[in-house]
């Protein structure tokens, strides 16, 4: 069965620093890799995605995700973070025998001091 | 457009109780999702409806039942809520299932149910 793992439940930075959230999955066929974040009191919502092509994905709000088949492997990275920042950021998979199911991480919080 | 709307967004239910998380979605969208969130666990899906007409078990269906009532709501039901079933419950959707570039999952608001 697939699986993701975020490592860090819990990130704190300074405003300015450059961030790094890890994300690994464990299948390894063809997989569409997605970043959720979720805001203080607010639903999902997709940061960015990756189904095919230039394994460098940027999103919205300056994120960017590198998709490395190698190392199975999804980082998700922001050169320089913001106060707004602070959220809840999972990471997702589907591909292989849950297709279209999304397979999540246990999510990182991300706390950034102003 | 709303996007997916769920409700009731707060509910406390007494142990042994039952009721009915009602969702909707306006985007003409083929699959249905219900999910619960609970710390440091990520999201766990309860149970999926591929197309109107299906419904499938996910990883967490004990205690729970859906029912796609149409191709826009699906709704989660608690037959006899449990202390364990205090969650955040998530209604989705998305375009359709496979690997296509489309598989987008939209998330409603979130239902805050705890049971005492």
């Amino acid at each position: 069965a697939q699986s993701v793992s975020q490592h860090n439940h819990h990130v704190i930075l300074s405003e300015a620093a450059s961030l790094e959230l890890g994300c690994n999955y464990s299948y390894g066929g063809t997989v569409n890799l997605f970043w959720y974040v979720q805001y203080p009191g607010q639903h999902l919502q997709l940061l960015l995605k990756y189904f095919s092509g230039d394994p460098l994905v940027k999103g919205i709000k300056g994120f960017e995700a590198e998709f490395i088949k190698s190392k199975f492997s999804f980082n998700l990275r922001k050169p320089s973070v913001q106060w707004s920042d602070t959220a809840e950021y999972f990471c997702a998979v589907n591909g292989g025998d849950s297709n279209y199911q999304l397979i999540w991480g246990a999510g990182t919080k991300l706390i950034i001091k102003p | 457009n709303a996007g997916v709307t769920q409700t009731p967004k707060f509910q406390v239910l007494k142990t042994g109780q039952s009721m009915t998380l009602q969702c909707a979605q306006d985007m003409n969208h083929n699959s249905m999702y219900w999910y619960r969130q609970d710390p440091g666990m990520g999201l766990r899906l309860i149970y999926y409806s591929a197309s109107e007409g299906t419904t499938d078990k996910g990883e967490v269906p004990n205690g729970y039942n859906v029912s796609r009532l149409n191709k826009r709501e699906f709704s989660l039901r608690l037959e006899s809520a449990a202390p364990s079933q205090t969650s955040v419950y998530f209604c989705a959707s998305s375009e359709f299932k496979g690997d296509s570039s489309g598989n987008t999952i939209y998330f409603g608001e979130g239902s805050w149910l705890t049971v005492v």
